[in-house]
């Protein structure tokens, strides 16, 4: 069974451009989640998709958006690149949502590093 | 955002040696997670802990959740060198599906 799949897993723009990163879940994952990865915060939570449909929402500017499709595959955007959105992009998939028990616990991606110049 | 205590931020040992690491929150959790994350990998689940008071183990790890919801701590036995990587614990806030990240623990295994 194939894991979480990233696209690109590395990738370089500069400031004020914008960049779109990939996530296929597992197949029969219908929930996925998506997580940045900085040094000094750890994982702070972006959103989360269920059935093609934002269910949450972390504290994260307008600039960063998503969307899944209804292969449940997702993309997330970062529009307006600036020095402070260099992470590591993580992205999870899981059954369903809600309470991380047995399916619904989180499957992680090798996650997407974006670096702005 | 929010997030939960873990400590301690690093730890550099010596091969054979006993872990242990925390997580504390002045919040109830209803599930503890516990991931390893490998260098350029995405973090992979190790323990996943459901009642107050859980011990349970998975090979060398054994993780705990606290009686008082609020905390949970892994412990690795006779530590090797894959081991090394950073830790996170997860939280899921009780009555909510919100599940927060503590900002891990570095490990280092020295031979």
């Amino acid at each position: 069974k194939a894991g979480v799949t990233q696209t690109p897993r590395y990738l370089i723009k500069t400031r004020g451009q914008q960049v779109t990163l990939s996530c296929s879940p597992i197949s029969g994952h219908r929930s996925v989640s998506w997580y940045q990865q900085t040094p000094g915060q750890g994982l702070q939570f972006l959103f989360e998709y269920f059935s093609e449909t934002q269910r949450n929402k972390g504290n994260f500017p307008g600039r960063f958006s998503g969307r899944q499709f209804s292969n449940s595959r997702s993309e997330m955007n970062v529009s307006t690149l600036e020095l402070g959105d260099s992470a590591l992009y993580l992205c999870a998939s899981s059954f369903g949502a809600g309470v991380r028990t047995g399916a619904n616990v989180l499957t992680f991606g090798a996650g997407s590093r974006l670096t702005v110049l | 955002g929010q997030q939960l205590n873990q400590s301690p931020q690093s730890m550099f040992i010596q091969e054979g040696e006993d872990v242990s690491m925390n997580c504390t929150s002045s919040s109830i959790f209803n599930t503890w997670l516990w991931y390893k994350q490998d260098p350029g990998e995405g973090p992979v689940l190790l323990i996943a802990l459901y009642k107050a008071g859980e011990l349970t183990s998975n090979g060398r790890l054994t993780a705990q959740f606290g009686i008082t919801r609020k905390d949970s701590f892994l412990n690795i036995s006779a530590s090797i060198p894959s081991d090394v990587g950073i830790y996170f614990c997860a939280g899921q806030l009780l009555n909510t599906d919100k599940l927060i990240f503590g900002t891990g623990t570095r490990l280092q295994v020295f031979p």
